[in-house]
C-alpha cells in the first residue's frame, strides 16, 4: 500500500530532550515536507525537500532540523524541544512535476501529536 | 488578512443536504488542493485543481482562476462526511515550494 509512515503517533517529552520524528514514504516521491498544525493558525510549513540532499526552510523552521540522506526518509529533529513546539505534526510527500507545474497531489502521514512539558 | 480564506468556518447540516464550502485566495497560484481531515486527525487529499472542475463520487470541486475562488460541493451528504475540509494553494511566485493553507471548514452532518 502506497503510504507515508510517521512515528511515533503520540509523544510526550520534557524540555530540552532531543527527539526525532521519523517519516518514510514508499512511493518514490521526490518532494517531502513537514507541517505543524496549531489551533487558530492552521497548517504551516516547517521544512521541505525537493530531493535527496536538497532541503530548505519553510515558514516556521526555528527550532527544527531535517535531513534527506535517502529518497524515502525525511526525519524531523528537535534538538532542544520547548513547550511552544507542542503541536500536531504532519509529513507529506508528492511526485512533483517539473519546474513549477503542480502535477500531482500530496500524500500525508497520520500525524504525530507532540507534547513538550 | 490571510492569503487563503475559507467560508464558512463551521457548517452543520442534515443528512442528504447539498453542501458548499468556499475558498478565496489573494495570490497567483499554480494549483489548488482540497484536503479532508478526519476527526482522528489524518489528512487525505481530495482534489488538485488548476482549472475547471473535477468530480469524484459525491464530491465536486470547481475553480475560477480569474476570480481567485474555488468551491467544494458535497451532494447527498452523509454523517461520514463530517470532517474538517481544508483548502490549500501553491503560489505561482517563482521559487515557491510550499502550500499555503486556509483555516479549514468544520462540517458536521447530522443523521
Amino acid at each position: 500500500e502506497a503510504q507515508v509512515t510517521q512515528n511515533p503517533r503520540y509523544l510526550i517529552t520534557v524540555t530540552g530532550k532531543k527527539l526525532t520524528v521519523t517519516c518514510s514514504q514508499n512511493m518514490n516521491h521526490e518532494y517531502m515536507s513537514w507541517y505543524r498544525q496549531d489551533p487558530g493558525l492552521g497548517l504551516r510549513q516547517i521544512y521541505y525537500s525537493m530531493n535527496v540532499e536538497v532541503t530548505d526552510k519553510g515558514d516556521v523552521p526555528e527550532g527544527y532540523k531535517v535531513s534527506r540522506k535517502e529518497k524515502r526518509n525525511f526525519p524531523l529533529i528537535l534538538e532542544s524541544p520547548s513547550p511552544n513546539q507542542t503541536s500536531l505534526y504532519f509529513c507529506a510527500s508528492s511526485l512533483r512535476g517539473r519546474g513549477f507545474i503542480e502535477s500531482y497531489g500530496y500524500t500525508f502521514g497520520s500525524g504525530t501529536r507532540l507534547t513538550v512539558v | 488578512k490571510n492569503e487563503v480564506e475559507q467560508s464558512p468556518q463551521n457548517l452543520t447540516a442534515q443528512e442528504g443536504e447539498f453542501i458548499t464550502i468556499n475558498c478565496s485566495y489573494s495570490v497567483g497560484i499554480s494549483a489548488l488542493h482540497w484536503l479532508q481531515q478526519h476527526p482522528g486527525g489524518g489528512i487525505v487529499s481530495l482534489f488538485m485543481l488548476s482549472s475547471g472542475k473535477k468530480k469524484h463520487g459525491r464530491l465536486i470541486a470547481t475553480i475560477n482562476i480569474q476570480e481567485k475562488h474555488s468551491s467544494l460541493h458535497i451532494t447527498a451528504s452523509h454523517p461520514r462526511d463530517s470532517a474538517v475540509y481544508i483548502c490549500a494553494v501553491r503560489p505561482s511566485i517563482q521559487g515557491a515550494q510550499k502550500l499555503v493553507f486556509g483555516q479549514g471548514t468544520r462540517l458536521t452532518i447530522n443523521p
